[in-house]
């Protein structure tokens, strides 16, 4: 079945660093990838997203692209700020738009 | 406005109880989900229906029975309610089933089993 594999947590960076949190997939044909971020106490919010090979997702400075040559859609983002701290969930979607998760990994970020 | 609201916010019963989760979308999606999270944060479908009709139904006790009596609105029912029925239900909507779709979630619901 599908599944999806990311980077243990938690990730600590100092403001201003550079993040990337790997993320994984294995399905059959050629799933959606997303990302979604839950903040503390909250749902989550869909970050981004790429429906096909070589798409690139951006949305408030994060990035991802959908390699399909090494099944991965590895978050980036050039310069973190304390408000990013979160919990970053890596999903595709399968039949029935059925969202399946990674693990997720928490993010902190100090000043 | 929020877009899929569910109530309550929290939930702490007694073992063997039954309690319900309400869930409403007001985006004028046909398919709404619920999702289970535990503990550890994982998150897992339990169940998807589209314009009120079962579509996904995964391995999940026949203790838990969503019903849907119109496309806005999906609820959960809980019988004989476990320890490990504990974690934060997420309710979720999206434009359609297709693949794809983004999905908008709730704030979840905190389930706690005394």
């Amino acid at each position: 079945g599908d599944s999806v594999t990311q980077m243990e947590g938690p990730v600590t960076l100092s403001e201003e660093a550079f993040l990337t949190i790997n993320c994984t997939y294995t399905a059959t044909g050629y799933p959606s990838l997303f990302w979604y971020v839950q903040y503390p106490g909250e749902g989550l919010q869909l970050l981004l997203k790429a429906t096909k090979a070589d798409d690139k997702g951006s949305n408030k400075g994060f990035e991802a692209t959908y390699r399909k040559e090494t099944t991965s859609f590895h978050l980036e983002k050039g310069s973190v700020q304390v408000s990013d701290s979160a919990v970053y969930f890596c999903a595709l979607t399968g039949g029935g738009n059925k969202l399946t998760f990674g693990t997720g990994t928490q993010l902190k970020v100090e000043l | 406005d929020t877009a899929v609201s569910q109530t309550p916010k929290y939930l702490v019963t007694q073992m063997g109880n039954d309690k319900s989760i309400k869930c409403e979308q007001n985006l004028g999606h046909d398919t709404m989900y619920w999702y289970k999270q535990d503990s550890k944060k994982f998150l897992k479908i339990m169940f998807s229906y589209n314009n009120k009709e079962l579509i996904i139904n995964e391995t999940v006790p026949n203790r838990f029975s969503p019903k849907s009596p119109d496309k806005a609105h999906l609820n959960l029912h809980i019988n004989s309610l476990e320890l490990g029925d504990s974690a934060v239900y997420f309710c979720a909507s999206s434009q359609d089933s297709g693949e794809g779709q983004p999905q908008h979630f709730g704030d979840g619901t905190r389930l706690s089993i005394l």
